[in-house]
């Protein structure tokens, strides 16, 4: 199995722009996971979908961030209109099993000018 | 919510000793305990997980203990390698909720 799969690997904005973050999760599993990671904030869950359903989105920290999930094998987190604040490595993840044994993508390391 | 503390940020140990990483959680409905090592430019890997009622897990080289009633677990890896070299994260889960320490640097010495 190729692992989970994010794109972009690197994304350079200027701030106002739209940001758009994809991921492509292991075959067969059910639960996607969309962390962010910072020096100061550390690894921080934003949303989580069961199913392609949002079940959890209280750690999306703005109306600025959204995410989908149209179907089982894509999911998308986007940032409208995107702030230098918002410069982060964003990761994808996945599992079977709920919070248990999630898989992690390479992340897109995110910079808004 | 759940709060996790994880010690030290930084260890540095020779090549062939053996390395320990702490961590602490505060929410006693956690029950998974996962461990994470991110190598630079790369995602989190799951290199060993524990569940609550399993006190002790060991693979290979690297093991991990879980107290229950003093709310901590602890990473053990042994026989330490240069390729270990990496930022560790405990994580402890209630739910489907991950909630992550810090993260421990491991260098290790050749």
């Amino acid at each position: 199995d190729a692992g989970v799969i994010q794109s972009p690997r690197h994304e350079v904005t200027e701030m106002g722009q739209e940001v758009t973050l994809r991921c492509k999760p292991i075959s067969g599993h059910d639960y996607l996971f969309w962390y962010r990671q910072t020096m100061m904030r550390g690894l921080e869950l934003l949303i989580y979908f069961n199913n392609n359903v949002p079940i959890d989105d209280s750690g999306m920290p703005e109306d600025r961030f959204s995410a989908k999930m149209p179907n089982a094998s894509f999911s998308t987190l986007k940032i409208q209109p995107s702030e230098p604040r918002d410069s982060a490595v964003y990761f994808c993840a996945s599992s079977l099993l709920g919070a248990h044994e999630q898989f992690f993508g390479p992340g897109t390391r995110l910079t808004v000018l | 919510g759940e709060n996790v503390e994880q010690h030290p940020s930084t260890l540095s140990v020779q090549e062939g000793d053996s390395a320990v990483i702490k961590c602490t959680y505060s929410d006693s409905a956690s029950n998974y305990f996962p461990w994470y090592k991110q190598e630079l430019g790369k995602g989190p890997q799951l290199i060993i997980d524990i569940r609550s009622n399993v006190g002790e897990k060991k693979d290979q080289r690297i093991a991990v203990t879980l107290n229950k009633t003093a709310k901590h677990f602890s990473l053990h890896i042994t026989e330490t390698q240069p390729e270990d070299s990496a930022v560790y994260f405990c994580a402890a889960s209630i739910g489907n909720q991950f909630y992550f320490g810090t993260g421990t640097s491991l260098t290790v010495i050749p």
